[in-house]
């Protein structure tokens, strides 16, 4: 599996962009870079996905260096409710193998 | 229900004891997963199933945990003698097919196992 690097905490004015970014410099041609995030313990919740285009959904934008090796999530207007710990992930191909891997993720601190 | 469905949501166990942890997958999701989380730890990957096939349990931490999906919908997560380093949420997610690239994972709210 792809590992990836994320910084173990931002932190974020409430109402600015948030900008969270990933290394993962291993990662292979046919992987795909994966965002989920954890609030409080919950259920992880996916938020977007990519191979190497940049997307946009409801929630974030994802942006992925040409080389593939590194990636940003940006929460346009960050609120307090996105306070959470996000994640990072490289969706791994290796045979009888389809989980995601899970590092230790970003502790995003949105502010007042 | 519309999403992952776990059951119980929290359980207290003495040591040593059995327990077993229920999961209902999103309807039509083929594939499914177990992980763990201790207190303030990240993730922790268990096992996996893809339709019929052999399910993948390298992440399986000792022989006390053992998994089972009958029908290819429901699986049971039995933890036997447990430990009190056990204690987690243990955490439940479905997608459509392992297999194929851009199928999102969705998870459930989990089952707090604390063992006394």
């Amino acid at each position: 599996d792809a590992k990836t690097t994320q910084p173990p905490s931002m932190d974020c004015a409430e109402g600015r962009a948030a900008n969270l970014p990933c290394n993962h410099s291993t990662i292979s041609g046919n992987e795909y870079v994966y965002w989920y995030r954890q609030i409080h313990s919950q259920g992880p919740q996916y938020i977007i996905h990519g191979l190497k285009n940049n997307e946009t959904n409801e929630m974030a934008s994802l942006i992925i260096t040409e080389d593939r090796k590194s990636s940003t999530l940006i929460l346009p207007h960050a609120t307090l409710r996105d306070t959470a710990v996000y994640y990072c992930i490289v969706r791994s191909l290796g045979a009888g193998r389809r989980a995601l891997t899970f590092g230790s993720g970003t502790r995003l601190q949105v502010q007042p | 229900g519309a999403g992952v469905s776990q059951s119980p949501s929290n359980k207290v166990t003495e040591k040593g004891k059995d327990v077993e942890l229920r999961c209902d997958p999103i309807s039509g999701h083929t594939a499914l997963y177990w992980y763990r989380q201790s207190l303030g730890q990240g993730l922790e990957f268990l096992i996996y199933f893809q339709g019929n096939s052999a399910p993948d349990k390298s992440g399986l931490p000792s022989d006390r945990f053992s998994a089972e999906r009958t029908g290819g919908s429901v699986s049971t997560l039995t933890i036997q003698r447990t430990q009190q380093e056990d204690s987690a949420v243990y955490l439940c997610a479905s997608s459509l097919g392992g297999g194929s690239e851009g199928n999102t994972i969705y998870f459930g709210e989990g089952s707090w196992l604390t063992v006394v």
